[in-house]
C-alpha cells in the first residue's frame, strides 16, 4: 500500500537554528498537510498546502514557519529559528482529490529543541 | 470552534472482551469522522472514515458508528487481543482540517 514517508525521524537541533522537516507525500495525492503533536497533548494543525499555494494555516503557523514543493515529490515544512516550544512529533499528510478527505499520515519527525 | 473529546482516557481490559470507545464533538456541521491508532512514539493509521451521510463502517473486528445530530461517534472492538493496544484517536472534518481529540489509551491484557 502507498504510503507518506517523512525524514528524519529525529531531529535534535539547537534553540534559533533553523530546520527542515521532509516529506513525500502519495504519489497522486494533491493536499498536503503538516500537523504536530506535543508530548502528551492533541494533534493539532498547522497548514494544508494545494496547487503550490497554502490554502489554510492555524495560528501556530506563523513568521517563523513555512513549506514548500521544491519538487514534484517532496513536500517541505521550514522552522526558522527554532525555540524550546517547537519541541514535538511533526506529522506530514496528504489526501487525494478532496480537500480534508482520508488522510494518510507519515510516521512523523520528532524534533528536540535544546 | 470545534471540539472532540474522547471518553474513557485510558482503559485497561482483558483479552477477549468486546469494547466501546467514544468520542463528542460539539460541531455537527462536519463531512466526516476518521478514527486513526497511534502506537507509542509512531504515526497514526487510519482505521475507518465515516461520511456525514454515512450511519456506521465496519472494519474486521472493528465498527464505528456516526450520530452528527448528537455529536458523537463510538468505536466498537470486539474479541479484543494484546495487540490491539494503543492509542485510539477520533477526529473530525468540517469547514476546518481535522481537528483531533485527545485519545483513549487503550491496553489489552493477556
Amino acid at each position: 500500500e502507498p504510503e507518506v514517508t517523512q525524514t528524519p525521524s529525529h531531529q535534535v537541533t539547537q534553540m534559533g537554528q533553523e530546520v527542515i522537516l521532509r516529506c513525500v507525500p502519495i504519489s497522486n495525492h494533491l493536499y498536503f498537510y503538516w500537523y504536530r503533536q506535543i508530548l502528551g497533548q492533541k494533534v493539532e494543525f498547522l497548514v494544508s498546502f494545494y496547487n503550490n499555494e497554502i490554502s489554510e494555516k492555524s495560528e501556530i503557523f506563523d513568521d517563523q514557519f513555512s513549506v514548500e514543493r521544491p519538487d514534484g515529490s517532496n513536500f517541505t515544512l521550514k522552522i526558522r529559528s527554532t525555540k524550546l516550544e517547537d519541541s514535538a512529533m511533526y506529522f506530514c499528510a496528504s489526501s487525494d482529490y478532496r480537500a480534508n478527505e482520508k488522510l494518510f499520515f507519515g510516521s512523523g519527525t520528532q524534533l528536540s529543541v535544546l | 470552534k470545534q471540539e472532540v473529546t474522547q471518553i474513557p482516557a485510558a482503559l485497561s481490559v482483558p483479552e477477549g472482551e468486546n469494547l466501546v470507545l467514544n468520542c463528542s464533538f460539539t460541531d455537527s456541521a462536519i463531512y466526516n469522522l476518521q478514527w486513526f491508532r497511534q502506537d507509542p512514539g509512531k504515526g497514526l493509521t487510519s482505521l475507518l472514515l465515516i461520511q456525514s451521510s454515512q450511519r456506521e463502517q465496519t472494519s474486521g473486528r472493528l465498527n464505528a458508528s456516526l450520530d452528527k445530530s448528537s455529536g458523537r461517534s463510538t468505536l466498537y472492538i470486539a474479541a479484543s487481543q494484546p495487540g490491539d493496544s494503543a492509542t485510539y484517536l477520533c477526529a473530525v472534518t468540517g469547514n476546518t482540517p481535522l481537528v483531533f481529540g485527545k485519545g483513549t489509551r487503550l491496553s489489552v491484557i493477556a
